[in-house]
């Protein structure tokens, strides 16, 4: 029989434009939250990260911006460039924080067209 | 530095073997954590390790599936009978005090 799988959500942008990654989360509880990238053939790697008595973190070229009202998270990628070009992937920490475990969201790819 | 490796980066066997997927953390980190990827589900988290003390095996699908941390720099996954839909790709993270989880590159396993 036919498979399904997941369909990502794709956000396709041009060079040179920002892009904007979003992602609801789960758990109102949850203190930690983190964005990572996965090129293809590689693993999960971490972009940026922020705690939940913040709601805007800058990193190089990437900002996130944390809504805990709404539970939202987004990933702000300024001058996107090719190489941005990977799957995102929105994490967050369920406390007790000091598990470390994780919950991920099921990602979404940003192409960039040059 | 070196990262989270794993080994191996690939594996094809039959249906009904044992495959073993092996995870040395980076040196210092006490979380070690076992995920899978598929289409179908995502990136499920099967298992983790605090200081080599499985914590939460919740994930862990049937008890085909066992890991094992008998010290702090190496950790396996074990499947025992393989089947097909275990085909997937296995990541292996590790983590410090309050820092991100940083992967390696995963094993993508093929169980024909």
């Amino acid at each position: 029989g036919e498979s399904v799988g997941l369909h990502l959500p794709t956000l396709s942008v041009q060079e040179g434009d920002n892009s904007i990654i979003n992602c609801a989360y789960s758990n109102s509880a949850s203190d930690y939250f983190i964005w990572y990238k996965q090129e293809s053939g590689k693993g999960p790697q971490f972009i940026i990260d922020i705690r939940s008595n913040m709601d805007k973190r800058q990193g190089q070229r990437v900002t996130v911006l944390l809504n805990k009202t709404v539970k939202h998270l987004s990933l702000q990628i300024a001058a996107t460039q090719p190489g941005d070009s990977a799957v995102y992937f929105c994490a967050e920490n369920i406390p007790p924080s000091n598990t470390g475990k994780l919950i991920f969201g099921q990602g979404t790819t940003l192409q960039v067209k040059p | 530095d070196a990262g989270v490796i794993q080994s191996p980066r690939h594996e094809v066997t039959e249906m009904g073997q044992e495959v073993t997927l092996r995870c040395k953390p980076i040196s210092g980190h006490n979380s070690l954590f076992w995920y899978r990827q598929t289409m179908m589900r995502g990136l499920e988290l099967l298992i983790y390790f605090n200081n080599n003390v499985p914590i939460d095996d919740s994930g862990m699908p049937e008890d085909r599936f066992s890991a094992k941390m008998p010290n702090a720099s190496f950790s396996t996954l074990k499947i025992q009978p393989s089947e097909p839909r275990d085909s997937a790709v296995y990541f292996c993270a590790s983590s410090g005090g309050n820092q991100p989880q940083h992967f390696g590159d995963g094993t993508r396993l093929s169980i024909l």
